[in-house]
């Protein structure tokens, strides 16, 4: 099974600063990664889907890269709204893997 | 404007069983790929069950399948999760969620469903 892992597990930020969260696959999934928020209470939304594509709506500052074993998810410019658990996700056949998601507080 | 609600989560004592109901509005939920996942308190999330739109498409995860069934009722345009055998690592929210482009995806979820194993 492809296991995920992203870091940092807890990353402290400023309003403004750019984030990057990282994904790393343990063998290579092409660019079938997508990223997730989540805040308290809620469902996860779906941010980046084939590593690099905006869902619709989405704000621009958020943006995916990345292919194979390594992928990230930078926020250009962190908002208030940003502070939230992000996780990647990855489908492979029959199953669907998150990684064990990152939590962005305040710093 | 595509909604599912789901119900059916509450207290349930080891060993027993639960069914959940996943609603679907503004979209037919046949047409859509749809999942139940669950998110244990403080824990990342979990893919449980996959049902295709055409139906023809069935997969479990290894650490439900036996325990898990995942079905539809069109008529009803809901999405079921019947879990027996219950245990305390069971207790989670519960979400459904679905997307009709990709089924590599989850674009569409439900609030989620609590559910609480203990005797």
């Amino acid at each position: 099974d492809i296991q995920l892992t992203q870091s940092p597990s807890t990353l402290s930020a400023a309003v403004g600063d750019r984030v990057t969260i990282t994904c790393r696959a343990s063998q290579g999934i092409s660019i079938w990664l997508a990223w997730y928020q989540q805040k308290p209470g809620k469902a996860p939304k779906l941010l980046v889907y084939d590593a690099s594509s905006l869902e619709s709506g989405v704000p621009s500052r958020f943006s995916g890269s990345g292919s194979g074993t390594e992928f990230t998810l930078t926020i250009s410019s962190l908002h208030p709204d940003d502070f939230a658990t992000y996780y990647c996700q990855h489908h492979n056949r029959y199953s669907w893997t998150f990684g064990q998601g990152t939590k962005v507080e305040i710093k | 404007q595509v909604q599912l609600v789901e119900s059916g989560g509450g207290l349930v004592k080891p060993g027993g069983s639960l069914r959940l109901s996943c609603v679907g509005s503004g979209f037919s939920i046949s047409d859509y790929y749809m999942s139940w996942l669950r998110q244990a308190p403080g824990k990342g999330l979990e893919w449980l069950a996959y049902l295709s739109s055409s139906g023809h498409s069935v997969y479990y995860a290894d650490s439900v399948r036996g325990r898990l069934t995942i079905s539809r009722d069109n008529a009803k345009n809901s999405l079921d999760l019947h879990l027996s055998s219950l245990r305390a690592e069971d207790t989670a929210m519960y979400y459904c969620a679905g997307t009709k482009g990709s089924p590599f995806y989850f674009n569409h979820w439900g609030q989620g469903t609590l559910v609480s194993v203990s005797s």
